[in-house]
Parts: structure tokens; C-alpha cells; sequence
């Protein structure tokens, strides 16, 4: 049981550049997530996913997309990167509780990226 | 709008000793979940403690406890016998129910010192 993973764990891109990042859970959540952390704030949300085939645009969407087109992967692109989109993206998936509610997030290990 | 107050940016404790990291938050919902995670220098974030606030009985986890007042809207984490290990940035988090967004508080450095 690997939790939530994340690829790559490290990437440099020049402006202007795409590229996708990968999230995958084997913990057959419905809920997942994309944030981004930037130093001195907590995480925001940029997309999120309440289960496959659908996404929703979280705080901060612009200059990115998303899709889940299997429950357990959740995909974040960016299409023309820029340098203020230099972060650290976390991806988390939380279950569905009784009720329809969300429950805890878990988080992968994080992706950092650089764009110059 | 839900908001998560943090007002230590940073704290230091000695090894073996307590220390107690402050939350406050805004909301006018009244059933949400309260979280605490931890991120230490290799970012990923991990799960301290949860609290749902329908509960009146204080969450506890190993060295872990918090103190959760709900109608002063404070929800604080207190560390027992600290370890070296417990060196990290903790966000205090919110989120209602039915809703999608976790909301984030701006984090509290932790240094634990021997």
C-alpha cells in the first residue's frame, strides 16, 4: 500500500514549456486534490476531483489543467509554464465518509518544480 | 469564507519538554473537521491529529493532544516530551463538511533542541 505517489519529485522547465504531473492513490479514495505551496503561505487549492471523469477548479486554476479519467490518477498540466507557476505541488485523495462528506486528506511527497 | 489563524511563524522547544502551537479559525458552520499536519524538511505532509467538531472530548495521539474550544473558535496542538523528530513546520487546517477545500493556516516552524 503506497498511499499517494507522485512523479516526478523534481523538475526544471524553461517558460513556455508543458508538462504533466502525475498522481496516482491505491486507496481506492474518491476525492483528490492538487495544491500548490509557496514559502511563507499554506497550501492552495488549485483543482480538485470529487470522483472519475469530473474535475472543479479550486483557488488558484488559471494556467493550469487537470483530469482523472481513472478513479486512482489525477493528472495537473500546465500548458505554457511560467516563472511565477515555481512551487511545490502536492497532490492528496481523501475518502468519501458516510453522509457524502469528505473525510482526512493524505498527501504524496510532493513535486518541485522550477521554471526559468 | 473560512480563514485558520496561525500567530507563531516560528517556535523552539528543548527535548523532553511541552509545548503548545496556537490555532484560531472563522467560520460560521457548525459541523467541520479541525486537522493538524506536520511537514518536516523532506515536505511531505503527514497526518498529526484530526478533531471533529461535534465531539467535546479532546483528540489524543501518542504525544499528541489538542485542546479544542469550540466556541472561542481555538484549536491548539500540544506536543509532550518533544523529540528531535518532531522538528518541522505544522499547519493547522479546517474544512466543513460537504465542502472541497481544506483550508490552510500560514504554518508554525518548530525547532526542537537538545
Amino acid at each position: 500500500n503506497a498511499g499517494v505517489t507522485q512523479t516526478p519529485k523534481f523538475r526544471v522547465l524553461k517558460t513556455g514549456q508543458s508538462m504533466t504531473l502525475l498522481c496516482a492513490q491505491d486507496m481506492n479514495h474518491e476525492y483528490m486534490y492538487w495544491y500548490r505551496q509557496d514559502p511563507g503561505m499554506g497550501l492552495r487549492l488549485i483543482h480538485y476531483s470529487v470522483g472519475e471523469g469530473t474535475t472543479a477548479k479550486g483557488e488558484v486554476p488559471d494556467g493550469y489543467n487537470v483530469s482523472r479519467l481513472k478513479k486512482q490518477n489525477f493528472l495537473l498540466g500546465l500548458e505554457s509554464a511560467a516563472p511565477s507557476q515555481t512551487s511545490v505541488y502536492f497532490c492528496a485523495s481523501s475518502p468519501l465518509r458516510a453522509g457524502g462528506y469528505q473525510e482526512t486528506q493524505y498527501f504524496g511527497p510532493g513535486t518541485r518544480l522550477l521554471v526559468l | 469564507a473560512q480563514t485558520v489563524t496561525q500567530s507563531q511563524p516560528e517556535m523552539s522547544v528543548q527535548e523532553a519538554e511541552t509545548v503548545t502551537l496556537s490555532c484560531t479559525y472563522d467560520t460560521s458552520e457548525s459541523n467541520y473537521y479541525l486537522f493538524w499536519y506536520k511537514q518536516p524538511p523532506s515536505r511531505q505532509m503527514i497526518l498529526v491529529i484530526r478533531q471533529e467538531a461535534y465531539k467535546q472530548q479532546n483528540a489524543t495521539e501518542n504525544r499528541f493532544s489538542v485542546n479544542f474550544q469550540k466556541a472561542a473558535k481555538s484549536f491548539s496542538l500540544k506536543i509532550s516530551d518533544s523529540q528531535l523528530g518532531d522538528t518541522a513546520m505544522y499547519f493547522c487546517a479546517f474544512i466543513s463538511y460537504g465542502a472541497s477545500k481544506l483550508t490552510f493556516g500560514t504554518g508554525t516552524r518548530l525547532q526542537v533542541t537538545l
